[in-house]
């Protein structure tokens, strides 16, 4: 079945600094979601991408979507400590009402 | 407007119990899922529904049962909890697009 990855698992990153977190997918998805987790709190929908090669940005946060539609990157510059949480990515195949979430990167950050 | 409802928020159970979780919605979605999550395992899909009356198996289905009477319910059983049933779940609908989670239930199973 259909596997999406997620790296690194976690993330501590000092307030102020850049980082990245990645997504794979073992097949080709015809769209990815990501997910923002506040401990304590249920999952939030951040953002979907369809197009191959798509980039999309929300303030400091950076989507991108591959060119082969299997894997995918968010970009988060300048933490700050209300970035703190955990990241899901989740895939859907053409035609798939459901979605396959990776393990999700939780985020820290030093102030 | 109060999106995806779940309750009770917390439970205690003894193996061998039965309870029901409830999620509901007021979107007019017409797919709903149950996930559970555990740490270091993102979220699992245990069952779906594809709109009111029909139910399908999601990647984690044992143990658990299902029901759809009505477009805003979706019913999650579990018949005879086990401490492995320990978990968050979350209940979440779609308008085919995003994703909108209920606040979960947390479940211990001892």
């Amino acid at each position: 079945g259909q596997q999406v990855m997620q790296i690194p698992q976690y993330q501590h990153v000092q307030e102020g600094e850049d980082f990245t977190t990645y997504c794979n997918s073992s097949t080709t998805l015809s769209n990815i979601q990501w997910y923002k987790q506040r401990p304590g709190g249920h999952p939030v929908f951040l953002i979907q991408l369809v197009k191959s090669g798509e980039v999309k940005k929300q303030k400091r946060l950076t989507f991108q979507f591959g060119e082969a539609k299997k894997n995918s990157s968010l970009h988060i510059t300048a933490t700050q400590t209300t970035d703190v949480g955990t990241y899901f990515c989740a895939g859907a195949r053409l035609n798939d009402y459901k979605l396959s979430f990776g393990a999700g990167t939780t985020v820290t950050v030093r102030a | 407007n109060a999106g995806v409802t779940q309750t009770p928020k917390f439970r205690v159970l003894k193996t061998g119990q039965s309870m029901t979780l409830l999620c509901a919605q007021d979107m007019n979605h017409e797919y709903m899922y149950w996930y559970r999550q555990d740490p270091g395992m993102g979220l699992r899909l245990i069952h779906y529904s594809v709109g009111e009356g029909t139910t399908a198996k999601g990647e984690v289905p044992d143990g658990y049962n299902v029901s759809r009477l009505k477009k805003q319910n979706f019913l999650l059983g579990l018949e005879s909890a086990a401490p492995s049933q320990t978990s968050v779940y979350f209940c979440a609908s779609t308008n085919r697009e995003t994703q909108y989670f209920g606040p979960g239930t947390r479940l211990l199973v001892l």
